[in-house]
């Protein structure tokens, strides 16, 4: 089992859906991360959680609404989104501090297509 | 703002061969942190290897090692010996002391049978 789960792998939805994300982290860490792939374009990175709290919020629109009840889960939350928003969706975790904090490990994303 | 560009969008190589992957970054940074990840088809991101800019000594891990040259600002990824399973995505980042990795748009490696 990987250190970072993902679910589901695929999703589709209309724009009118709400869905979530999920992300399992099971390294003990406590830094959570929402990155977003489109093709050909370098990875954007969407939300930072450190001890369950947000640090990092990079002007994402508010159809994408994260939530880390702990430090150990992170969820995605979509709701009315727009074809462009199409991608993979990646969670990665790291240590909030020390040299840990410059490691992340990845899920296997989810692949996110919207109609 | 950092930036961290990759120039060649693929790249191929005969298996057993030796491949080097260019990337070049800008920070104004004096610690910071460089790294190489790869993407292969199951799409999980692997950290391949990190260089700690402090560092004079360039990284090794078994057949990957990066060529730093920081007056240069250039981080190349050297892949020795190439096997099928090198196939992917190669993609630099660089860190400093926040959250934030700027990524590179990625070199996709194609390793010849």
């Amino acid at each position: 089992e990987t250190g970072v789960t993902q679910t589901p792998r695929h999703l589709v939805m209309g724009m009118t859906n709400k869905k979530s994300l999920k992300c399992e982290q099971h390294l003990g860490h406590n830094a959570m991360y929402w990155y977003k792939q489109s093709a050909k374009k370098p990875l954007e990175l969407m939300f930072v959680y450190s001890l369950e709290e947000r640090v990092e919020n990079n002007s994402v629109p508010s159809r994408f609404s994260p939530e880390c009840p702990n430090s150990s889960h992170l969820f995605l939350h979509l709701h009315t989104l727009q074809p462009e928003d199409s991608a993979l969706y990646l969670c990665a975790s790291s240590q909030s501090q020390g040299t840990g904090a410059n490691v992340l490990t990845f899920g296997a994303g989810s692949r996110l297509t919207v109609l | 703002a950092q930036t961290v560009t990759q120039s060649q969008p693929e790249m191929s190589v005969q298996e057993a061969e030796t491949v080097t992957l260019s990337c070049t970054y800008d920070t104004s940074e004096s610690d910071y942190y460089l790294f190489w990840y790869k993407q292969p088809p199951s799409r999980q991101m692997i950290l391949v290897i990190r260089q700690e800019a402090y560092k004079q000594q360039n990284a090794t891990e078994n057949r990957f090692s990066v060529n730093f040259q920081k007056a240069a600002k250039s981080f190349s990824l050297k892949i020795s010996d190439s096997q099928l399973g090198d196939a992917a995505m190669y993609f630099c980042a660089s860190k400093d002391s926040n959250y934030q990795l700027i990524w590179g748009a990625g070199t996709k490696l194609i390793i010849k049978p």
